[in-house]
């Protein structure tokens, strides 16, 4: 089973700033690695996808980027609504798909 | 816009069975994969498997003794059936239709649709 670890556990930032979050896979994925961003009471919305693609709908200060093991998910300008749970998760040639443990971006 | 809601009882005795029900409207069902994840209280995302519309799933294999996933395409629907379950089961239960992506020769899924989640708890 493929581990993703995410880095940091919280990240405290104000709208404005720029976030990274980054997530680790215990072994190459290539670039198959998503995304999501999840809010309390909520369903988790995928943002990007294939490592760099965004979604439909997600907006362009969100990018992602990375290959094999090493991934980061970047927001350009921090919005108020950006604060929530973010995971990445990948799901390469054979089951499982894994997630990471997630990284909850708190307005500082 | 395809969208996806889970339903099914939201107390269940254990050692007993656990199953939910997917509706999918704005779209077919005999198309793409759909799948459950489920998050317990205070903690991440776990997958727990996926179906294709012709039957054929896979299985998350920390489950796969107990889980079984089926579809009924008449109904647009598809469900999930855990069996045996603890105290560990309780969970808010997702579905979601997946995004297959391939590029490279390799292929990727993710959860493209999800549900609002249905929180089962186990309890007696």
């Amino acid at each position: 089973e493929i581990v993703l670890t995410q880095s940091p556990v919280t990240l405290s930032l104000s709208p404005g700033e720029r976030a990274t979050l980054s997530c680790r896979a215990s072994q190459s994925v290539g670039t198959s690695l998503g995304w999501y961003q999840h809010k309390p009471g909520r369903a988790p919305r995928l943002l990007i996808y294939d490592a760099s693609i965004r979604a439909t709908g997600i907006p362009a200060r969100f990018s992602g980027s990375g290959s094999g093991t090493d991934f980061s998910l970047t927001i350009s300008s921090l919005e108020p609504e950006d604060f929530a749970i973010y995971y990445c998760q990948q799901r390469s040639n054979s089951p499982p798909i894994t997630f990471g443990q997630g990284t909850r971006l708190d307005i500082k | 816009q395809v969208q996806l809601q889970e339903s099914g009882p939201g107390l269940v005795k254990p050692s007993e069975a656990l199953s939910l029900t997917c509706t999918v409207s704005g779209g077919s069902i005999s198309t793409y994969l759909w799948s459950w994840i489920r998050q317990p209280p205070g903690k991440g995302l776990e997958w727990i498997g996926f179906i294709y519309y012709t039957g054929s799933t896979a299985y998350n294999p920390s489950l796969k003794s107990r889980v079984s996933i089926s579809v009924d395409t008449s109904k647009n629907q598809f469900s999930l059936r855990l069996s045996s379950v603890t105290t560990a089961d309780t969970a808010v239960y997702y579905c979601a239709k997946l995004l297959r992506y391939c590029a490279g020769g390799s292929c990727g899924d993710y959860f493209e649709y999800w549900g609002q989640g249905s929180l089962v708890t186990v309890s007696s």
